[in-house]
């Protein structure tokens, strides 16, 4: 089955600095889609980025972009000069190419942003 | 706003009793998943339906079920409630599976069993 590890509960960025969150998941797929989203404070589930397994290069949005270590099985957030809007709790999520595209999340990481 | 439809927003409720928790997906989705969050956990997927039928099933309990109707719209009944049962409950759509289209939550229904 597949898995996603968060293995950083809480991180810390001084806002306008940069951050990354670190993200590992266990597959024995080569075709998948991984994605990063955004759970604020209101707990609404906002979609921050996402990167297809076939594609070599890294997604970027904005502020925000990944680092995609596929043999690894690595994907990474980067954020950019943080405001203090990205404080909230990351979620990584794998999806598979199966019938039921479900995703499949980690247990989060909250993103404290100082001032 | 990700179009997704999510009522009621919060509901209190007591041991022993059932609930429906109601879901409108976007329009022109046709996969509806359901999501259990507890008190700061991660998001644990239920059931999937697409255009009607069941399609996974995760961890739900079998005081658990769902359905989803012919105009797309679900439903998640949740019966003999529990105190364990307190959560926020998303209902996600998409237009299909197996792709890169994201997955659109609603904004939850906040479930609290006193």
């Amino acid at each position: 089955a597949q898995t996603v590890t968060q293995s950083q509960p809480e991180m810390s960025v001084q806002e306008a600095e940069t951050v990354t969150l670190s993200c590992t998941y266990d597959t024995s797929e080569s075709d998948y889609y991984l994605f990063w989203y955004k759970q604020p404070p209101s707990r609404q589930m906002i979609l921050v980025i996402r990167q297809e397994a076939y594609k070599q290069q890294n997604a970027t949005e904005n502020r925000f972009s990944v680092n995609f270590q596929k043999a690894a099985k690595s994907f990474s957030l980067k954020i950019s000069d943080s405001q203090l809007g990205d404080a909230a709790m990351y979620f990584c999520a794998y999806r598979d190419t199966s019938n039921t595209g479900k995703l499949i999340f980690g247990q989060g990481t909250t993103l404290q942003v100082k001032p | 706003d990700s179009g997704v439809t999510q009522t009621p927003k919060h509901l209190i409720t007591a041991t022993g009793q059932r609930v429906t928790l109601r879901c409108s997906p976007r329009s022109g989705d046709l996969s509806v998943y359901w999501y259990q969050q507890s008190l700061d956990q991660g998001l644990q997927f239920l059931i999937q339906y697409y255009n009607g039928e069941e399609r996974a099933k995760g961890n739900i309990l079998e005081r658990f079920s769902a359905q989803q109707f012919p105009d797309l719209h679900s439903e998640l009944n949740l019966s003999s409630l529990e105190l364990g049962d307190s959560a926020l409950y998303f209902c996600a759509s998409s237009v299909s599976q197996g792709t890169n289209s994201p997955l659109h939550f609603g904004n939850g229904t906040r479930l609290t069993v006193t």
